[in-house]
C-alpha cells in the first residue's frame, strides 16, 4: 500500500499566520489526493481534491499544491475557526490511505 | 442535499459479529462507487473497503476475510457485514460517497469490541 506521510504532526500559529502542511507520498500518486478537515467532535470534511481543487464552499484562503510525491496544504491567514486536525488522502491506487494528520492550535 | 446515516453499531466481544447498514438519500447507491471508512477513538482516519457501482469490491489488509460489503439498490442501501470482530476494529464507521475522495461522509456507527 502506498504510506502517506505528513508534516508537521501538530502546529501552533497565531490569527493571521500563513501555515503549510506537507503531504509526502510513498510512490508517485500523479494528483490524485485530498485534503480533510476534522473539528473536534465532527465528521471530516472534503477541503481539496486533486491536489489543487478546492471543494465548493470552501474558504478560498485554503489552497492546494503539489503532483508526484510532494504536496502542500496552505492556509493563507489562519483564523480561529481553523483550529482542526487536517488529514491528506491518497486514491491513486484501489487501498486508499490516509496521512496521520496534522493538528492545528492557535498560539 | 445528499445524507448517508450509518446504523447498527454495538458492542460485542471479540470474535463476534455486525452488519451495519447505511441508508442514503440524495443519491443512488446503485450508481455510485461507495467505501466505508472508520475512525478509532482519538485516530486518524482509515479506509475500509471502496465497492465499484460497476463492479468489484477492495478491502483493506486489516479487514480481508473478515468484512463484506453488499448493497441493496431498491432499499437503497449498503451494508458491512463484520465477522470475527476484533478490539482493534473498534472505531466510528462511516459510509461515504467514493469519487476517488471521500463526500460527503455520513453519520457515523460505534462499534465496540471489548470483552
Amino acid at each position: 500500500d502506498i504510506q502517506m506521510t505528513q508534516s508537521p504532526s501538530s502546529l501552533s500559529a497565531s490569527v493571521g499566520d500563513r501555515v503549510t502542511i506537507a503531504c509526502r507520498a510513498s510512490q508517485d500518486i500523479s494528483k490524485s489526493l485530498a485534503w480533510y478537515q476534522q473539528k473536534p467532535g465532527k465528521v471530516p470534511n472534503l477541503l481539496i481534491y486533486a491536489a489543487s481543487t478546492l471543494q465548493s464552499g470552501v474558504p478560498s484562503r485554503f489552497s492546494g499544491s503539489g503532483s508526484g510525491t510532494e504536496f502542500t496544504l496552505t492556509i493563507s491567514g489562519l483564523q480561529p475557526e481553523d483550529i482542526a486536525t487536517y488529514y491528506c488522502q491518497q486514491h491513486k491506487t484501489n487501498a486508499r490511505t490516509f496521512g496521520q494528520g496534522t493538528k492545528v492550535e492557535i498560539k | 442535499e445528499v445524507q448517508l446515516v450509518a446504523s447498527g453499531g454495538d458492542s460485542v466481544q471479540p470474535g463476534g459479529s455486525l452488519r451495519l447498514s447505511c441508508a442514503a438519500s440524495g443519491l443512488n447507491v446503485g450508481d455510485n462507487h461507495m467505501s466505508w471508512v472508520r475512525q478509532a477513538p482519538g485516530k486518524g482516519p482509515e479506509w475500509v473497503l471502496v465497492s465499484y457501482s460497476g463492479g468489484g469490491t477492495f478491502y483493506a489488509d486489516s479487514v480481508k476475510g473478515r468484512f463484506t460489503f453488499s448493497r441493496d439498490n431498491s432499499k437503497n442501501t449498503v451494508y458491512l457485514q463484520m465477522n470475527s470482530l476484533r478490539v482493534e476494529d473498534t472505531a466510528v464507521y462511516y459510509c461515504v460517497r467514493d469519487w476517488g475522495c471521500f463526500d460527503p461522509w455520513g453519520r457515523g456507527t460505534l462499534v465496540t469490541v471489548s470483552s
